[in-house]
């Protein structure tokens, strides 16, 4: 079945350093692909998606770009922040057996120290 | 402003009780879903509903129940055969069956088995 990976954490970072999150997929059809990103006891966010491959989504500073010939949809943001502390979430979306299902990675925590 | 509401925050149940978790969306959205999330683990899907008086099982339905009598409510029952109910419970809705259609979550609810 589809299924998601993404890299293990924690990843821990100083402010201003580059982030890379890796995540790879695996689907049959023509998935879209999302990263979520979720704070302390809070609930998910989405932070910026791909429909189609070479799409590139990005929001505040992050980007991914819909790579299908690596099955592959990493998270990239060339200098982060305190704030971009959480932990983020890799998925994909197929409609199959009826319905829109969203499949998760199982998450990378980020900590970014001043 | 739109959005998704669940109620309460953290909920705390005896051994033996059912308990319900709410659910409420002002998106007018036709889908909702689900979600149980375990620490470290990804986010897995108990039940979804696609229209009103409609509602499918997910990956890990057994111990719960769901009812969709209203667009906009989709309340979730943990009952007793649910052999291991602690965990962070998220509520979600999508505005269609399409896959590029990102799912909405609420800030989730907090179960707690004593």
């Amino acid at each position: 079945g589809d299924s998601v990976t993404q890299m293990e954490g924690p990843v821990t970072l100083s402010e201003e350093a580059c982030l890379t999150i890796n995540c790879t997929y695996t689907a049959t059809g023509y998935p879209s692909l999302f990263w979520y990103v979720q704070y302390p006891g809070e609930g998910l966010q989405l932070l910026l998606k791909a429909t189609k491959a070479d799409d590139k989504g990005s929001n505040k500073g992050f980007e991914a770009t819909y790579r299908k010939e690596t099955t592959s949809f990493h998270l990239e943001k060339g200098s982060v922040q305190v704030s971009d502390s959480a932990v983020y979430f890799c998925a994909l979306s197929s409609f199959s057996g009826g319905y829109n299902k969203l499949i998760f990675g199982a998450g990378t925590r980020l900590a970014v120290h001043p | 402003d739109g959005g998704i509401t669940q109620s309460p925050k953290y909920l705390f149940r005896k051994e033996g009780q059912n308990v319900t978790l709410s659910c409420e969306q002002n998106l007018n959205h036709d889908a909702m879903y689900w979600y149980r999330q375990d620490p470290g683990q990804g986010l897995r899907l108990i039940y979804y509903s696609q229209i009103v008086n409609d509602f499918q099982k997910g990956d890990i339905a057994e111990g719960y129940s769901v009812s969709r009598e209203k667009k906009e409510s989709f309340p979730l029952t943990v009952t007793s055969a649910q052999k291991n109910p602690t965990a962070f419970y998220l509520c979600a809705s999508s505005n269609s069956q399409f896959s590029y259609n990102e799912q909405f979550f609420g800030p989730g609810t907090r179960l707690t088995v004593l």
